[in-house]
């Protein structure tokens, strides 16, 4: 058990461009979750899984962007036409239930994404 | 709409003081609540969670209380090290809230001199 990855750590990208980050939860929790964290917040909540169902998705989630788990396992978040305002920490978590099980949530070290 | 207050926003002590840090939420229907430490520019780590049914949790020189009726947590840390430089927050997960997911405060970033 390695806990989660993330992958990249740090981003930068041109405005306009399309980026696509990944996570790897740990191996046996079917719940996956993605934050979007911005300097001086809290962690935001966008999206999650639950195996490869997305069940979830928060109003934060535009239409630029899309996530996929595809067989329940690693999840990738694309981001199309980046823009200056996407730039954040985004943060991937899992869980091996509901948290509201009392399960407590692993979070991966993040991406950060900076949009020139 | 649960919102989730911490105070102070930050926080500087030396070396071996006692500190209480603050969370607060406004929707006391939770299933559970969460302390997490992020250090920076990395991910959370969980710290202690504490069972809607719970008054507190300990974990070594941390302790955190639970008063639901009143929407308040608090974290307590002993004889504080350089090493617990961080942000601690605080997350919820609603009963009533319309999705499944922690919602988060902003933090308390603890600066602590040798």
């Amino acid at each position: 058990d390695t806990g989660v990855s993330q992958d990249p750590r740090h981003k930068i990208t041109k405005r306009g461009q399309n980026v696509t980050f990944r996570c790897d939860p740990i191996s046996e929790h079917n719940r996956l979750y993605w934050y979007r964290q911005t300097l001086g917040q809290g962690p935001e909540f966008l999206t999650y899984f639950q195996n490869e169902a997305q069940l979830e998705k928060s109003r934060l989630l535009s239409d630029r962007f899309s996530a996929e788990r595809p067989k329940g396992s690693f999840s990738t978040l694309e981001i199309q036409r980046t823009e200056q305002g996407d730039s954040a920490m985004y943060l991937c978590a899992s869980s091996l239930t509901w948290p509201g099980d009392n399960e407590k949530l692993f979070f991966g070290s993040g991406t950060q994404l900076s949009v020139l | 709409k649960q919102e989730v207050t911490q105070i102070p926003a930050a926080l500087s002590v030396p070396e071996g003081e006692n500190l209480v840090l603050n969370c607060s939420f406004t929707d006391s229907a939770i299933y559970n609540l969460q302390w997490f430490r992020q250090d920076p520019g990395k991910g959370l780590t969980s710290l202690l969670l504490i069972q809607s049914s719970q008054r507190e949790q300990t974990s070594g020189r941390l302790n955190a209380s639970l008063d639901k009726s009143s929407g308040r947590s608090t974290l307590y840390i002993a004889a504080s090290q350089p090493g617990d430089s961080a942000t601690y927050l605080c997350a919820v997960i609603t009963a009533n809230q319309a999705g499944t997911a922690l919602i988060f405060g902003k933090g308390t970033t603890l600066s602590v001199s040798s």
